[in-house]
């Protein structure tokens, strides 16, 4: 089955400097790749998220980029605010059918410095 | 559109208790997702239905845990006995699964502690 590594599981970064989350994913018939975002006591929301017909996407100060070849995907957030400090958790699904399952990561508590 | 409703959101309950765990999905969305999350072992994925039928149910930890999808707009996950180890957040969430998105909405989740 599928297995989804991220790194790194904690994360400080000034703010207004720029945050990477990387991930890798093991199942070549992924698809999808959804990021959800969850902040203190609340649930996951998805920001953003990528297909593997697409390199990269990219929405205001998030970025999402693929490599299916080397089966990698990274978040990038650019100009870091307070309101990015939150768990980010990436995950892997073969979209598209009518029933198929999302599989996290174990997620990145990232924390912006001000 | 109220998003997908959990009850209750807080359950605190003593070892050996039975405990229901209940969730309403979005209207109009054909799947179900329950999720166990906590510090140790993150957001774990229990069980997933489509159109109301048990598709992957390998994520349940052990037989005292259950679930059931009787219709469309609602679904039970069931722990008896329950364990001071089932202590978590329990989140439930939805989506219309298509050839164009698999987004899953999640509902705010149950705060469950067993002593």
């Amino acid at each position: 089955g599928e297995n989804v590594e991220q790194h790194p599981s904690t994360l400080s970064v000034q703010e207004g400097d720029s945050a990477v989350i990387k991930c890798t994913y093991s199942d070549s018939a992924s698809n999808y790749f959804p990021w959800y975002k969850q902040e203190l006591g609340k649930r996951p929301q998805l920001i953003i998220d990528i297909r593997s017909n697409v390199g990269e996407k990219k929405d205001q100060r998030i970025a999402v980029t693929l490599n299916k070849t080397a089966k990698h995907f990274s978040l990038h957030i650019t100009e870091t605010q307070p309101e990015d400090s939150a768990v980010y958790f990436c995950a892997a699904s073969k979209g598209g059918s009518s029933a198929s399952k999302i599989i996290f990561g174990s997620g990145t508590r990232l924390s912006i410095r001000p | 559109d109220a998003g997908v409703i959990q009850s209750p959101r807080h359950e605190v309950t003593e070892m050996g208790q039975e405990v229901t765990l209940r969730c309403k999905p979005i209207s109009g969305h054909n799947s179900l997702f329950w999720y166990r999350q906590t510090m140790m072992r993150g957001l774990e994925l229990l069980i997933y239905f489509n159109n109301n039928v048990p598709i992957d149910d390998s994520g349940m930890p052990e037989d005292r845990f259950s679930a059931k999808m009787p219709n469309a707009s609602f679904s039970t996950l069931k722990i008896q006995p329950s364990e001071p180890r089932d202590s978590a957040v329990y989140f439930c969430a939805s989506s219309l699964q298509n050839r164009a998105s698999n987004e899953q909405y999640f509902g705010p989740g149950t705060r469950l502690t067993v002593t």
